[in-house]
């Protein structure tokens, strides 16, 4: 069946922008996760969906970060006026078993702030 | 202390070798926990989840020991295709799941 999948997979953006990001769980998966990898680097946790449950956010690093969940499906996670730092991939996974499952992740969007 | 702690390496290994990776975690609520493969540019891959019991999955073996906070992956008669990144995660309950992913260990295997 389909994976995960993200668009765009790059993005090159110059700072002060608006950025979004879209990521399509796999069908069936109630947990969406968001993710950031910075070259060489381990995975930062972003935001956390489950079902209708409130969204954990405590991994967003400012408030120039937000996401959301439609529908319990698609999300979008947006940056706000991009800064140099935030350049990194952006992974988006999702879980049937929410966050005690296996989790599938997308090919990522690579984020180049200018 | 870092929740869930990882060698970085990088291994070394020639092709054939065995190889082990530990991975620790500090809290004692962990529940479930398993290995993924990230290759160079690429996303992680789950490699296996890792049971109490241990499990075996062809020429990778994993193995867990909730009493001294530890998860292991083995890796034998090592293939050069196995280059890649292993990362350790665990979840948590601590009243709501988290799961956290360790930093990785670098394996190259050479020919």
């Amino acid at each position: 069946g389909a994976g995960v999948s993200q668009s765009p997979s790059n993005k090159v953006t110059e700072k002060g922008k608006d950025v979004e990001l879209r990521c399509d769980p796999i069908s069936g998966h109630t947990a969406l996760y968001w993710y950031r990898q910075s070259l060489g680097q381990g995975l930062e946790f972003l935001i956390y969906f489950q079902g209708n449950s409130a969204p954990d956010k405590s991994g967003l690093p400012s408030d120039r970060f937000s996401a959301e969940r439609t529908g319990g499906s698609v999300s979008t996670l947006t940056i706000q006026r991009t800064q140099q730092e935030d350049s990194a991939v952006y992974l988006c996974a999702s879980s049937f078993q929410g966050a005690r499952g296996e989790q599938y992740f997308g090919p990522g969007t690579r984020l180049t702030v200018t | 202390r870092k929740e869930v702690e990882q060698d970085p390496g990088p291994f070394n290994v020639p092709e054939g070798a065995t190889v082990a990776f530990n991975c620790t975690y500090s809290n004692s609520a962990s529940q479930s926990f398993f290995w993924y493969r990230q290759d160079c540019r690429k996303e992680p891959k789950l490699l296996m989840s890792v049971y109490s019991s241990g499990n075996e999955d062809g020429r990778f073996t994993a193995q867990l020991n909730r009493a001294s906070q530890y998860i292991s992956l083995l890796i034998r008669d090592s293939k050069l295709s196995d280059s890649a990144t292993y990362l350790c995660v665990v979840t948590l309950d601590t009243g709501g799941f988290k799961t956290i992913f360790g930093a990785g260990t670098r394996l190259f295997v050479k020919a």
